[in-house]
């Protein structure tokens, strides 16, 4: 079966200071990747998806950036992190037959 | 472009009462459409799905029928639990299919 693992689950950090987020999922190959970010009480904003290793696509422009060096990792970054970026991270992966997302457990990023 | 509208919340309901939560679309073609699920502190579930007009989905009791004659995807429950207190989202593919436009959510509070 398939699974997706996101960490770190939580993470405090000042201004300023680098982020890296990864996520793999593992059970499935080639699928669709994607990052969304959930701010306090409201609803999920697509960040990045990619269709296949080295493919990513901008959905918002902002202070993050995606990457995807292999088939199953998928990694979020900043090299200077706003009071802004604050908020609920969530990776999810889609395959090529079905048009449902499957979601990991998230990663709260507080940036003070 | 694509887009979900939910009913805002919270909706606080007692115990074993009946459950609807209302979901529009923006009706180009006949996407599929979802129901997902957030617990405090988790990922986003799959609840329910529909890929099709007059398709019923359901699970764990909740059930959403798709009507394309008025474009809505509307959840219902007939007894809820205490354990069902969540946010719940509605879902659709955004323009170009690759991912999933999402509604603002609705937070569902069952007090015993």
């Amino acid at each position: 079966s398939q699974t997706i693992h996101q960490w770190p689950a939580t993470l405090v950090q000042p201004v300023g200071s680098p982020l890296s987020l990864e996520c793999t999922v593992e059970g499935t190959s080639n699928p669709n990747l994607y990052w969304y970010r959930q701010a306090a009480g409201r609803g999920l904003q697509l960040l990045f998806y990619s269709v296949g290793i080295g493919q990513i696509s901008s959905e918002v422009p902002q202070n993050l950036s995606a990457s995807r060096p292999q088939d199953r990792q998928f990694i979020l970054s900043s090299k200077k992190l706003l009071l802004s970026d604050s908020g609920f991270y969530l990776c999810a992966w889609k395959d090529g037959r079905g048009g449902e997302l499957f979601f990991g457990e998230g990663s709260r990023l507080t940036v003070l | 472009g694509n887009s979900v509208t939910q009913m805002e919340g919270p909706v606080t309901l007692s115990e074993e009462a009946f459950l609807t939560i209302n979901c529009t679309y923006t009706a180009t073609g006949y996407p599929s459409l979802f129901w997902y699920v957030q617990y405090p502190g988790e990922g986003l579930q799959l609840l329910l799905k529909a890929t099709k007009a007059d398709d019923k989905g359901s699970n764990k009791g909740f059930e959403a029928t798709y009507r394309k004659e008025t474009t809505s995807f509307h959840l219902e429950k007939g007894s809820v639990q205490v354990s069902d207190s969540a946010v719940y989202f509605c879902a659709r593919p955004d323009t170009g299919r690759r991912a999933l436009t999402f509604g603002s959510g609705t937070r569902l509070q069952v007090q015993p």
